[in-house]
Parts: structure tokens; sequence; C-alpha cells
């Protein structure tokens, strides 16, 4: 069975900093690209940015981009995403999911609180 | 960066019904489009992708059709389960955009 859980979400202060972690398990994640999308509570969902597998190439919504960093280690079936910088329309579910362009399978999700 | 925008907002329909949604793309973005559900409180989940190839496991009364700046979710015979939240993803180019969303309410 597939599945993905993230975590690392949390209340932050503007300006400040979050890991979040998404681990992989039922799937053969090195193989697979993989994506983070986001949902502010009661609104619509948002891309956030994809990294692929061969080469590791990053791309970002022009929203996060200079801010937001996406990473992996196959080692531990692990996608993260580093948020610096972080401002008020952060604040939002996480989700990571598998993503050969459509994203395939999601997690649960990870709550982003971004207040003083 | 390309826009998706879905219509109706919200429908209102019956158990039984055929409903259709569109998504429009405000340039070509050929067949890679994506529709998903959402359930109050739940990851969103894969319907169709490249347009109009149907996910596993996904049931035979959804289908997706349209191709360039057009395309359209039908669901042939609503059931309870259906209503719900449904996205349009284009995922022709960076940045991947997904439409505004289609609240389908029981009438």
């Amino acid at each position: 069975e597939v599945q993905l859980v993230e975590s690392g979400g949390a209340l932050v202060q503007p300006g400040g900093s979050l890991r979040l972690s998404c681990e992989a398990s039922g799937i053969n994640f090195g193989t697979l690209a993989m994506s983070w999308a986001r949902q502010p509570p009661g609104k619509g969902l948002e891309w956030v940015s994809r990294i692929t597998v061969v080469d590791g190439t990053t791309h970002y919504a022009d929203s996060v981009k200079g801010r937001f960093t996406i990473s992996r280690d196959d080692s531990k079936n692990t996608l993260y995403l580093q948020m610096n910088s972080l401002r008020a329309e952060d604040s939002a579910i996480y989700y990571c999911a598998t993503c050969s362009g459509s994203l395939d399978r999601w997690g649960q999700g990870t709550l982003v609180t971004v207040s003083s | 960066d390309i826009q998706m925008t879905q219509s109706p907002s919200t429908l209102s329909a019956s158990v039984g019904d055929r409903v259709t949604i569109t998504c429009r793309a405000s340039q070509s973005v050929t067949y890679w489009l994506a529709w998903y559900q959402q359930k109050p409180g739940k990851a969103p989940n894969l319907l169709i992708y490249r347009a109009s190839t149907l996910e596993s496991g996904v049931p035979s009364r959804f289908s997706g059709s349209g191709s360039e700046t057009e395309f359209t979710l039908t669901i042939s015979s609503l059931q309870p389960d259906d209503f719900a939240t449904y996205y349009c993803q284009q995922y022709s180019s960076y940045p991947y955009t997904f439409g505004q969303g289609t609240k389908l309410e029981i009438k």
C-alpha cells in the first residue's frame, strides 16, 4: 500500500523558517518525481514545487521561488520542503504527492500556520 | 503562467443526474490535464490524467474529454459519494496550475 506521511507543520512567526518532511512507503521512491502542493483552509489548491529523479531538477511556483527549497533523500525515502522567510499567505495545509505531471498519490497533509 | 478557469463554481444536482464541469486554459495545454476529487478534510484524489485516461480504481461513470484549451469532466449518473469539490490541473508547463474548483452539491 502506498503511503506518504507529511510532518513538520507548526505555528511559526512571520519571517521564520520551517522544514517539512514527507516519508514514503510502498513505492519505489527513488524512481518517482515528487511535488508539494498547498491549500489554505477553505480555499483552493496551489502547486508549490516539483523535483525530478534523474538529475534532481527543481521547479517552483512564483509565489515561493527564492524562499522555498525542495529536496529529496532517496536513501531515506523522504522528500523535504525547506521554507524560509515565511509570510502569512504561506499558511496552508501542505501536501506531498508522487508526480508524473499529474499529482498521482497524495499524503494526508501537514498544517503550517504563519502568525505572530 | 497558464490560467485555469472552471465553470460553474458551484453545481447543484441530484442522485442519478448527468453532470458536466468545464475547465478552460488561457493557452493550449494539449492534453496535459488532470482532474481531482476532494472531500472535506481529505487530500485530493486523482480521477483522470492526460485529459481522458481514467486512473485505476476510479468508477467508469467518470469520464474526461477535450484538448488544447477546453476540457470537460462528466459524471454519467451521480452517486451519493460523488458530492465533493472537483479541480482541474494543467501540467503542460511550469508552474503547474489548478482551477479554482467546482463544488458539487446535493439539490
